[in-house]
């Protein structure tokens, strides 16, 4: 069973551009959640998508956004890219029948912003 | 403000020893406490988790203690090995399936 894909593994970016990544969940997995991990600060909740719906958004600004197609994968798009962007960020699908168990993450896509 | 409090932020231990990773939370709704392992290149991967109806639970070498009444939880990894070198994380989780993340531990088992 294939895991969690995300694509690219890594970007480099000038500031001020901008970036779309790409998460494709495990299949049978509707519900998918990104995040933004730093040294600095870890791993911070960007949004989750089930069903195409955004259900949760953290507190990020609204140059991060992302959506969800009706075949799950997600999309995240980060526009006006500053240094401070540089970060992973993950992606991860959950079967929503599977409690809090089901979360599995992909390995992530590198993003430098030069 | 960080919702999950995490230390160490690295911890060096020697192979055969006992490792031990500490987090605290505040909000009483968390009601899934799990714990995530991440080696370079890879996404974390979850490793055990907990229910706050339960004080202890043990997977293999690994074991979570959980203390409501501290609102503490903590990971103990016995018999350390080399291999166990990664970055811990812990979580908490409560209404909404939000995970709140710890800002990670670097461990490193000597061999």
């Amino acid at each position: 069973k294939a895991g969690v894909t995300q694509t690219p593994r890594y970007l480099i970016k000038t500031r001020g551009q901008q970036v779309t990544l790409s998460c494709s969940p495990i299949s049978g997995h509707r519900s998918v959640s990104w995040y933004q991990q730093t040294p600095g600060q870890g791993l911070q909740f960007l949004f989750e998508y089930f069903s195409e719906t955004q259900r949760n958004k953290g507190n990020f600004p609204g140059r991060f956004s992302g959506r969800q197609f009706s075949n799950s994968r997600s999309e995240m798009n980060v526009s006006t890219l500053e240094l401070g962007d540089s970060a992973l960020y993950l992606c991860a699908s959950k079967n929503m029948g599977a409690g809090y168990y089901g979360y599995t993450f992909g390995s992530g896509t590198r993003l430098t912003v030069v | 403000q960080q919702q999950v409090k995490q230390s160490p932020q690295s911890l060096i231990v020697q192979k055969g020893g006992i490792s031990i990773i500490n987090c605290a939370y505040e909000n009483t709704a968390f009601d899934y406490f799990p714990w995530y392992q991440q080696f370079p290149g890879k996404g974390p991967a979850l490793l055990i988790a907990i229910r706050p109806d339960v004080s202890e639970k043990k997977e293999g070498r690994f074991t979570i203690s959980f203390n409501k009444s501290a609102k503490q939880f903590s990971l103990h990894i016995m018999d350390s090995q080399p291999g166990d070198s990664a970055t811990y994380f812990c979580a908490a989780i409560g209404t909404g399936n939000q995970f709140y993340f710890g800002t990670g531990t670097s461990l490193t088992v000597i061999p």
